[in-house]
C-alpha cells in the first residue's frame, strides 16, 4: 500500500495562501493523488486530484513534481471556513476482482485558520 | 443528484441490540464502501462492494455484517457490539473504475452503551 505522510497541524491567518505538503515515496506508476477535506462530524469531501505537474480548480491547486514522491495542496486566500482536516490519498487497486479500489487515509493535516 | 444519504444520523444501542445502518446513492456508482472513524483519527476502511459483490473485507469482526441489496443501497448490520465500536460510520461510493473520486455521506454517529 502506498503510504502518505503529512504534517499533523498547521495554522494560518485569513487571506493568506496555505500550502500543505504530502510525502508518498512508494507511489505506483498508475496512482493518482487525491486530496479530501473533512469538517467535524461530516464525511470527507473531494477537493482535487492530479497525476503530475499542476492541476487547478475553483478551490485549490495541486503541485506534483516530476518524481511524484510528494505533492502540495495550495489553498489561496483561506477563510475561517477552511478550518478542517485535509487528507492526502494515493490510489491503490486491491481486492480479488481487481475492479474495486481501496483508499487508505493517512493521518491528515488539521488546518486552523485564525482571524 | 450527487449525494450519498446515510440513515440514521445518530444511533445509540446496547451491547445486546441488533441494528442496521443504511446508505443510498443514485449516481449510478458501482462501488460502495464502509469506513469507520474514531474521534480525531482518519477513516479506516471496513468493506468494499464492487458491482454488488463484496470485494474487500478488512478483517472486520463478524459482529459487523455488510449487505448490498442492489447497486444503490448498502447496509451495515450490527449485532452484539462493544463500547469500543462507538464511532462515526461513513459510507462512500465511486464509479467503480480506477483513480476516481469517492463521494461520502455525512455518516452515522454510533454510541454503544
Amino acid at each position: 500500500l502506498a503510504k502518505t505522510t503529512q504534517p499533523i497541524s498547521m495554522d494560518s491567518y485569513e487571506g493568506q495562501e496555505v500550502n500543505i505538503t504530502c510525502s508518498h515515496n512508494n507511489i505506483a506508476t498508475n496512482d493518482y493523488i487525491t486530496w479530501y477535506q473533512q469538517f467535524p462530524s461530516q464525511g470527507p469531501r473531494f477537493i482535487i486530484q492530479g497525476y503530475k505537474t499542476k492541476v487547478t480548480n475553483e478551490v485549490a491547486s495541486l503541485f506534483i513534481p516530476a518524481d511524484r514522491k510528494s505533492s502540495t495542496l495550495s489553498l489561496p486566500r483561506v477563510s475561517l471556513s477552511d478550518t478542517a482536516v485535509y487528507y492526502c490519498l494515493v490510489g491503490d487497486i486491491l481486492g480479488s476482482s481487481g475492479s474495486a479500489r481501496q483508499l487508505t487515509f493517512g493521518s491528515g493535516t488539521q488546518l486552523t485558520v485564525l482571524p | 443528484d450527487t449525494e450519498v444519504t446515510q440513515t440514521p444520523k445518530h444511533l445509540v444501542m446496547g451491547m445486546t441490540n441488533k441494528k442496521s445502518l443504511k446508505c443510498e446513492q443514485h449516481m449510478g456508482h458501482r462501488a460502495m464502501y464502509w469506513y469507520k472513524q474514531k474521534a480525531k483519527k482518519p477513516p479506516e476502511l471496513m468493506f468494499v462492494y464492487s458491482y454488488e459483490k463484496l470485494s474487500i473485507n478488512e478483517s472486520v469482526p463478524s459482529r459487523f455484517s455488510p449487505e448490498c441489496p442492489n447497486s444503490s443501497l448498502l447496509n451495515l448490520h450490527l449485532h452484539a457490539l462493544q463500547p469500543e465500536d462507538s464511532a462515526l460510520y461513513l459510507c462512500a461510493s465511486s464509479q467503480g473504475g480506477y483513480n476516481e473520486k469517492l463521494f461520502f455521506g455525512s455518516g452515522t454517529q454510533l454510541s454503544v452503551l
